[in-house]
């Protein structure tokens, strides 16, 4: 069946350097992909999106990149912080009507001091 | 962003019991909410799918006599888990969308069946 899928399940980086978390995903149709985070206990907390019309996204020490030819999505986080780790998701859905969110399986991410 | 509660936060309930958690869009309405189930240190996965006003559409493999969706309105979106046995022990997690705008998630609510 259809499946969004992550390469690492856990990245351990050092506070201050760049994370990239990756992600694949294999239904073509997909046009709009989300990630998200969610720390422990609680329900996902929404970073950054975009759509299949574009390739790249920036927002506030996050960048999202989308590779259609390859069906991969990337989670950049800049200037990682404490604050960061938790297990992060990508999501992939279409924006119409059922907008049905699959979700991967997840990165932990930890941030070591 | 859109606030989406759910209620309670934790429940534990005796087995062959049923258990209802709510899920409210606080300040915009909800024409779709989507219930996600997530065993721990799994994704989530979705459950069904609900628009106000009609029946909830079911993923396969869910059991939609066991987990009694209701849409009444559109803030409200509620999940009844029917006879509740320990492998039901999970969390619950709703989001609601409004329209094509993008999905909020609720809180979560950690169901313990004992």
């Amino acid at each position: 069946g259809e499946s969004v899928g992550l390469h690492l399940p856990t990245l351990s980086v050092q506070e201050g350097d760049n994370s990239i978390i990756n992600c694949a995903y294999s239904n073509s149709a997909s046009d709009y992909f989300i990630w998200y985070k969610q720390e422990s206990g609680k329900g996902p907390q929404f970073i950054i999106d975009i759509r299949s019309n574009m390739d790249k996204r920036q927002g506030q020490r996050v960048t999202v990149l989308l590779n259609k030819t390859v069906k991969h999505l990337s989670l950049q986080i800049a200037a990682t912080q404490p604050g960061d780790s938790a297990v992060y998701f990508c999501a992939e859905g279409g924006m119409d009507s059922s907008y049905k969110l699959i979700f991967g399986s997840g990165t932990r991410l930890l941030v070591r001091p | 962003g859109a606030v989406v509660s759910q209620h309670p936060s934790w429940v534990i309930c005796k087995s062959g019991t049923s258990v209802k958690i709510e899920c409210r869009s606080l300040d915009f309405q909800a024409t779709t909410m989507f219930w996600y189930r997530q065993f721990p240190k799994q994704s989530l996965m979705l459950m069904a799918t609900s628009n106000e006003g009609s029946k909830a559409t079911y993923e396969q493999g869910v059991e939609k006599d066991k987990f009694l969706i209701n849409h009444a309105s559109l803030t409200l979106s509620t999940l009844t888990v029917t006879s509740a046995h320990p492998e039901d022990s999970s969390f619950y997690i709703c989001s609601a969308r409004a329209g094509h705008t993008e999905a909020f998630f609720g809180q979560g609510t950690r169901l313990t069946v004992v």
